[in-house]
């Protein structure tokens, strides 16, 4: 089975630009995240979906991030506009029910922004 | 509200030995999972064991064991008999009801294993 899908692996991209981040979640998978990781602030949940609806998204930093999630097996992660500081890793992670499932991450964006 | 605390931010083990990862946690919910993951340097997030709050035993998965200790909340990784390929960063991780069932993450440990 395919595992969770991400895209782009690698973006740089210069401040000022727009970036979309994007996700395929595992088929069946009721649950999806966006987490981010960088070396200061570790791994942050930005949002997190239960079938397609955005359940929490306090951790989503500013205004200029959002995300979607039009159906089952997409997510998107905007950033508008890019600053430096958004430089990370962002994963994405899906998971099927509630406690005992383990969520599975993709193999993540890294992104640059200069 | 929900916590992780790792407190270890590196370790060393010597090849073969053991080594325990420490995680303790804070939470009012009475039901909730615990998983530990591992991170080598190429970046992925690798499952390694899941354990219930409601779980009598400790979980194992070959050479990786979770010392649960539900009353001082904590949830340590035991990895035995440590190998090179095992030098990476762990995390442990908690998910729990009164969460809405996200996942939230410690601050994580390297593990560096020495020949």
């Amino acid at each position: 089975d395919a595992g969770v899908i991400q895209s782009p692996r690698h973006e740089v991209t210069e401040m000022g630009q727009e970036v979309t981040l994007r996700c395929k979640p595992i088929s069946g998978h009721d649950y999806l995240f966006w987490y981010r990781q960088t070396m200061m602030r570790g791994l942050e949940l930005l949002i997190y979906f239960n079938n397609n609806v955005p359940i929490d998204d306090s951790g989503m930093p500013e205004d200029r991030f959002s995300a979607k999630m039009p159906n089952a097996s997409f997510s998107t992660l905007k950033i508008q506009p890019s600053e430096p500081r958004d430089s990370a890793v962002y994963f994405c992670a899906s998971s099927f029910g509630r406690l005992g499932n383990t969520i599975y991450f993709g193999e993540g964006s890294w992104l640059t922004v200069v | 509200a929900q916590k992780i605390t790792q407190t270890q931010p590196g370790m060393f083990v010597q090849e073969k030995e053991a080594v325990t990862l420490d995680c303790t946690y804070d939470t009012s919910d009475q039901s909730y999972g615990l998983f530990w993951y591992k991170q080598p340097s190429s970046g992925e997030m690798i499952f390694l064991i899941y354990q219930g709050s409601y779980d009598e035993q400790n979980a194992t998965e070959g050479r990786y064991s979770l010392n649960f200790q539900k009353a001082r909340k904590s949830a340590n990784l035991v990895i035995s008999a440590s190998q090179l390929g095992d030098s990476a960063m762990y995390f442990c991780a908690m998910r729990g009801r009164i969460g809405g069932f996200k996942t939230i993450f410690g601050a994580g440990t390297r593990l560096f294993v020495k020949a």
